[in-house]
């Protein structure tokens, strides 16, 4: 069974610019979540996604927003970039909300 | 802030030791969760205790829960110089079904 796949895995962009960012969860999995990843903030939840609705929603600026279709693959997105959105972005997903995560290796994101 | 903080922030063994690590939390919990990161790369998840469990154990892999005391350990045994690496635990928050990630204990064992 394929792992849970972000692309790109690399990117980077300027302040003032946004980003889209994919993620295709574990065929069957129907629960998505976002986190970032930075060294001085550590693993911090952004939002989680079931069955195409937000379940879940960290403590993030609106600037940041996500989406899911309806085969479960979901994508990120960060308007007006600024410097400190530098950061890892992992995706997760699992079968059900309580389940254990599968994550992918992350999109590494530079702000410039 | 409702993440856990894990302890040691930074554990360096010999091969063949035990690594032990612990996780504070500071909410009620539905379960906790183990998962090591290497360097650059995602999350693997190790194992998942429940909160109405006290002890769980996958191979070298021994997890303990004390939900009175709201704190949770990690024992590898007889470690690997494979082993090193980030060591995070999670907690679904029992209100709410949030995510919330300690700050991590990072492993060297050397060989």
């Amino acid at each position: 069974k394929a792992g849970v796949t972000q692309t790109p895995r690399y990117l980077i962009k300027t302040r003032g610019q946004q980003v889209t960012l994919s993620c295709s969860p574990i065929s069957g999995h129907r629960s998505v979540s976002w986190y970032q990843q930075t060294p001085g903030q550590g693993l911090q939840f952004l939002f989680e996604y079931f069955s195409e609705t937000q379940r879940n929603k960290g403590n993030f600026p609106g600037r940041f927003s996500g989406r899911q279709f309806s085969n479960s693959r979901s994508e990120m997105n960060v308007s007006t970039l600024e410097l400190g959105d530098s950061a890892l972005y992992l995706c997760a997903s699992s079968s059900m909300p309580d389940q254990p995560q599968h994550f992918g290796d992350g999109t590494r994101l530079s702000i410039l | 802030s409702q993440q856990g903080e894990e302890d040691p922030q930074a554990l360096s063994i010999q091969e063949g030791e035990n690594a032990t690590m612990n996780c504070s939390y500071k909410t009620s919990i539905n379960n906790l969760q183990w998962y090591r990161q290497n360097s650059g790369r995602g999350l693997v998840h190790l194992i998942l205790i429940r909160s109405n469990e006290r002890e769980k154990h996958s191979g070298r892999l021994r997890v303990t829960l004390d939900t009175s005391k709201k704190s949770s350990s990690l024992l590898i045994t007889a470690s690997r110089a494979a082993d090193t690496a980030s060591y995070f635990c999670a907690t679904e928050q029992k209100t709410g079904n949030q995510f919330y990630f300690g700050t991590g204990t990072s492993l060297t064992v050397i060989p």
